[in-house]
């Protein structure tokens, strides 16, 4: 079956350590995206990749960092720097970055929580 | 600024039609998406808008009025799994989604 999938479901961390989020299409798309979503938000975009060994800062990328070595993978690294991590983070892939129908897939998400 | 507005919650009985309303104001327009998003899953596509008029698919449908910056969704015949958040997304004219707060759609029996 093509998707996305996103792991771990559920990753708890001490305050002050950097976290990796993982997150893997099959579904040959260009474009990857990754999403905070807090409680009763929207959601907001940190890091997006239109093509391999290319990426872009979203609206909050600061304390965040992404590599996109690979088409399939897209993985995300929560620094001590980012100032409140606790959210839920929903990475998302589309066939192309640069189209009006530019649809995105949704993995299942990661719900981090600092402690 | 991009901004795009919906009603943070609506509330409507079982069977009954609710009309989730977005408005928008983005630099461009390349078309409107509809996500439905359960409590803790992932965002699910809805419908996609980019001429004028109304899109329907079953109990769905969309509608757009790009002179105005309005969208509505429907939702027609309404079942209990229907609630959930509703996301209205903009692709503005680099392509990328502007994405609303979102509907939270409570219905009742």
């Amino acid at each position: 079956d093509g998707g996305i999938t996103q792991s771990p479901k559920y990753l708890f961390r001490k305050e002050g350590q950097n976290v990796t989020l993982s997150c893997e299409q099959n579904l040959n798309h260009d474009a990857m995206y990754w999403y905070r979503q807090d409680p009763g938000q929207g959601l907001r975009l940190i890091y997006y990749s239109q093509i391999v060994n290319d990426f872009q800062k979203g609206d909050i990328a600061e304390g965040y960092s992404v590599s996109r070595e690979k088409k399939e993978s897209f993985p995300l690294t929560v620094t001590s720097a980012q100032k409140n991590p606790t959210a839920f983070y929903l990475c998302a892939s589309s066939i192309h970055g640069t189209s009006g129908y530019n649809e995105q897939f949704f993995g299942p998400g990661t719900r981090l929580t600092v402690l | 600024g991009q901004n795009i507005d919906q009603p943070t919650e609506m509330t409507a009985t079982e069977g009954a039609i609710v009309q989730i309303n977005c408005t928008y104001q983005t630099s461009g327009f390349n078309g409107l998406f509809w996500y439905q998003q359960h409590a803790g899953e992932a965002p699910t596509f809805l419908s996609y808008n980019v001429l004028d008029g109304l899109e329907e698919k079953g109990r769905f449908s969309s509608f757009l009025s790009r002179s105005k910056g309005y969208s509505y969704l429907l939702l027609k015949e309404l079942q209990m799994k229907d609630s959930a958040s509703y996301l209205c997304a903009v692709t503005d004219s680099n392509y990328q989604l502007i994405w609303g707060a979102g509907t939270k759609l409570i219905i009742k029996p």
